[in-house]
Order: C-alpha cells, then structure tokens, then sequence
C-alpha cells in the first residue's frame, strides 16, 4: 500500500528563518517527487518536480531534495516570509501512474 | 494560456439534488484527472480520463458518481443524490497528450462542494 507522511502537521516559525519540511513515502520506485502549495480555499500551486534520476531541485528561495533509498524529501525554505504561510504537500505518481499519491499536508505559519 | 478551469468555484446542495461538476483542462491537455479532498485529509485520486475514455476509476466511489470527458466541452464530475459526507473540495488537473510518469500535473482551483 502507497503511504506518504509528512511530519509535523502543523508548523509556526518567525520571519526570517530557514525550514524544513519532510515527506516520507514507502515506494521506493517512484518516477519524481512533486511538492505543491495549497493557500487555504484555494487550489494547488506546483512548487518544484524532482525527477528519480535527480537529487535535489532549486527554485529561488525553496530547495527540495530527494533520497529513493531511504524513501524521504525534504522541502528546504530560505529567509521564510509571512507570504509563506500556506500548506505544503508532497505526491507522487502511483505504480501505474494514472495518479498521485499525496501527503496530508504540513500547515506553515510564518509570523510577522 | 489559461490554466485549468473549474466551475462553479462554489457549489450548495442539498440532500438527493445532484451536482455537477467541470473541468477544462489547459491547452493542449488531453489527460484530465479529478481528486477529492475531504475536511482535514489529503487528495484523493478519484478517476482518470483521456478524451472519450475512461482510462482509471479505481478510486471512484461505486454508486451515485460518475465522470466523462467528451470530445468536445469540459470533463464533468457528476454526483447523483448528493449526501452531506460528499461535502468536499474536488479537484481537478490535466497533463499534456504526450503524458507519462514524469509529467507534472496541473491543478486547477477546485469547486467546493456543500451539501446542506
């Protein structure tokens, strides 16, 4: 069975911080990695796509890495804002990849 | 170039109307894919759709729901006899004709669903 956890569910931090956000999934054959944004009423933004074959994806102040082996990705945030207050999620494609597999979300609050 | 469009952004119903829901996908998309997100869970897959075809509904509830993509027009998302537990945001995405496990997936801004 595809599992994907993201630990914790909810996180608070002060502007200006750097963080880290975790996503464990159990199949180790995943084709990519893709992490989104979810703004609260709203729908999903896609972050950065980390392909099987790559380590790790940067786009400005977010950097997401990738272990197959240890079945974990972790999304890295520089210089944190209030602006990026918002809940993350991590997917991947199932095995037949008709679909994504997504984690419960960690819920970022950056306070002013 | 449009991103995928959902509509209504809103959706009330009440208890035995039916709702329905729509999907364009982005120019050029021809792989349609719709989720559900109950309250405080993740997106879950629902059914998978090619122009036409029905390519995945494994995660599509077995009664009252239904889903098309036809050659022309908007994938709908059809519920029939809505009850209060559909009460949820649906979501859908779309993936370009040529789409394989490494393509990424575009979402659109779902519609919520209440049933009152």
């Amino acid at each position: 069975k595809q599992e994907v956890t993201q630990i914790p569910a909810a996180l608070s931090v002060p502007e200006g911080e750097n963080l880290v956000l975790n996503c464990s999934f159990t199949d180790s054959a995943i084709y990519n990695l893709q992490w989104f944004r979810q703004d609260p009423g709203k729908g999903l933004t896609s972050l950065l796509l980390i392909q099987s074959s790559q380590r790790e994806q940067t786009s400005g102040r977010l950097n997401a890495s990738l272990d197959k082996s240890s079945g974990r990705s972790t999304l890295y945030i520089a210089a944190s804002q209030p602006g990026d207050s918002a809940t993350y999620l991590c997917a991947h494609p199932g095995g037949g990849a008709n679909n994504l597999f997504f984690g419960t979300g960690t819920r970022l609050t950056v306070i002013p | 170039n449009a991103g995928v469009m959902q509509n209504p952004r809103h959706l009330v119903r009440r208890r035995g109307q039916e709702a329905r829901l729509r999907c364009s996908p982005m120019k050029g998309h021809s792989h349609v894919y719709w989720y559900r997100q109950l309250p405080e869970e993740g997106l879950k897959f629902m059914v998978y759709l090619q122009k036409e075809n029905i390519i995945d509904e494994s995660g599509m509830p077995k009664e009252r729901f239904s889903a098309e993509f036809p050659k022309e027009g908007p994938s709908i998302l059809r519920i029939q006899q809505v009850v209060r537990g559909d009460s949820a945001a649906y979501f859908c995405a779309s993936s370009p004709r040529t789409s394989g496990p490494n393509t990424e997936a575009f979402f659109g801004q779902g519609t919520r669903l209440t049933v009152v």
